[in-house]
């Protein structure tokens, strides 16, 4: 597709169960980043990843959190143990590092998860 | 770390007129800041960047000001419509690696 795709939009689930959230970002984009946005906030980094360098794993809130992104396309961040307090919108955004380059970052539309 | 400081509170003016909404922050000023839009339930949408040694860049109806001595920047719309009503991000980025965003400003423009 022309832009960046989450999926699901919407989870649900129960305290203590792992979840997965994936992100198909722009094709050719090498940059790649995780972002938090809790009601009413702004958005938290989580993880950034850059074509085949180590990623910046300093926003992750724990170690419950954990993010990977293969082959330079496709990334997966995993919550393990939900808790209540990862209720969110995760939203995932990626970016070309080119000429003239503004650092525009290309927002999907987010998954919103809920931790019952 | 860095703080980014945008009023939480909603902005509400009437069609036509200028909206300005501020973005304050607080550790070393950033190479970089970016305005970006966002709708409910839309992710973000980038706007406009601003780089340190510039004061102002303009495109079409927004203008936004840095302004490193007061570690301030303005974001304007004229000739505000209701199609602008939306929450407003500010973002803050040193080296592209990371970026900082303030908690948005809701701007309500009544027909």
């Amino acid at each position: 597709g022309a832009g960046v795709s989450q999926s699901p939009s919407n989870k649900v689930t129960e305290k203590g169960k792992d979840v997965e959230l994936r992100c198909d970002p722009i094709s050719g984009h090498t940059a790649l980043y995780w972002y938090r946005q809790s009601l009413g906030q702004g958005l938290e980094f989580l993880i950034y990843f850059q074509g085949n360098s180590a990623p910046d794993k300093s926003g992750l809130p724990s170690d419950r959190f954990s993010a990977e992104r293969t082959g330079g396309s496709v990334s997966t961040l995993t919550i393990q143990r939900t808790q209540q307090e990862d209720s969110a919108v995760y939203l995932c955004a990626s970016s070309a590092l080119a000429g003239g380059y503004t650092g525009e970052l290309f927002f999907g539309e987010g998954s919103r998860l809920t931790v019952l | 770390s860095q703080k980014i400081e945008q009023n939480s509170e909603a902005l509400n003016i009437q069609e036509g007129k200028t909206a300005t909404l501020t973005c304050n922050y607080t550790n070393y000023s950033p190479a970089y800041l970016q305005w970006y839009r966002q709708d409910p339930g839309r992710g973000p949408v980038f706007l406009l960047l601003i780089r340190e040694n510039e004061k102002e860049k303009r495109k079409e109806r927004l203008k936004v000001t840095f302004d490193t001595t007061l570690k301030q920047s303005l974001f304007h719309i004229t000739a505000s419509q209701p199609a602008d009503s939306a929450t407003y991000l500010c973002a803050l980025t040193y080296n592209f690696n990371k970026f900082y965003f303030g908690s948005g400003t809701k701007l309500n423009v009544k027909p």
